[in-house]
């Protein structure tokens, strides 16, 4: 199987909230990442966690981190048409600056 | 703003015919990465410079090459493309190999990205 797995796709109604998850293999993974990808462009940073961490809070943006499960989710609070976008998780190894991407949720926000 | 620059954003080219793709950044990052995207799929690394040494992944083809000439630039040449060959390529810098950015998190910023179609 892939190192990191998400799911393809989430669609979402303006104003809920979306929840994108994401697992991995690795269980020496030091860091974790969230990336946005909007149509056309290239990938930008979200937000990450570090590992030893259980969760991450950045204005509308969650990360949980459950380290037993090898379970990452990034919960986007009152989603809204700006934040669809394909989300990308990725995992960094010990002092490896080669990070591991899944192939990416693709959130879908209608009315 | 500093940031990570990618041309051309769209390039047309024949089966067969050489394409270079370009990157350059303005941040000073050691590290500068290949990655080739198609849809629904994992970015793919194809290689990557720390400073000047170059290291490629064991499964990219040799059709690919790819030339640092300085810290700010970085070149993506494809030999001869194929039709497989069709995706976005995107280009992404890495402050400091493995002791990355704040709090030693491996950030990369991409640039846009170039999409390439074969024809």
């Amino acid at each position: 199987g892939e190192d990191v797995e998400q799911s393809l796709f989430l669609s979402v109604r303006e104003g809920d909230s979306s929840v994108i998850n994401c697992t991995y293999t690795d269980s020496s993974s030091t860091y974790l990442y969230w990336y946005k990808q909007e149509p056309g462009a290239g990938l930008q940073l979200l937000t990450y966690i570090f590992s030893n961490m259980d969760m991450k809070q950045d204005q509308r943006l969650t990360v949980l981190l459950n380290k037993k499960d090898k379970h990452l989710s990034l919960r986007i609070a009152d989603t809204q048409t700006g934040d669809s976008a394909i989300y990308f998780c990725a995992e960094s190894i010990g002092g490896s600056y080669i990070p591991t991407f899944g192939r990416g949720t693709s959130l879908i926000v209608h009315p | 703003d500093a940031m990570v620059i990618q041309n051309p954003r769209y390039q047309v080219t024949q089966f067969g015919k050489p394409v270079t793709l370009s990157c350059s950044q303005t941040l000073n990052h050691n590290v500068m990465y290949w990655y080739q995207q198609k849809s629904s799929q994992a970015p793919k690394l194809l290689f990557h410079y720390y400073d000047k040494d170059f290291n490629n992944e064991a499964d990219t083809p040799d059709n690919f090459q790819s030339r640092r000439p300085n810290t700010s630039f970085c070149f993506l040449d494809i030999r001869s493309p194929g039709l497989g060959d069709a995706a976005m390529y995107l280009c992404a810098t890495n402050p400091r190999g493995g002791q990355g950015g704040p709090g030693g998190a491996n950030v990369l910023t991409f640039g846009a990205g170039s999409r390439l179609t074969v024809l």
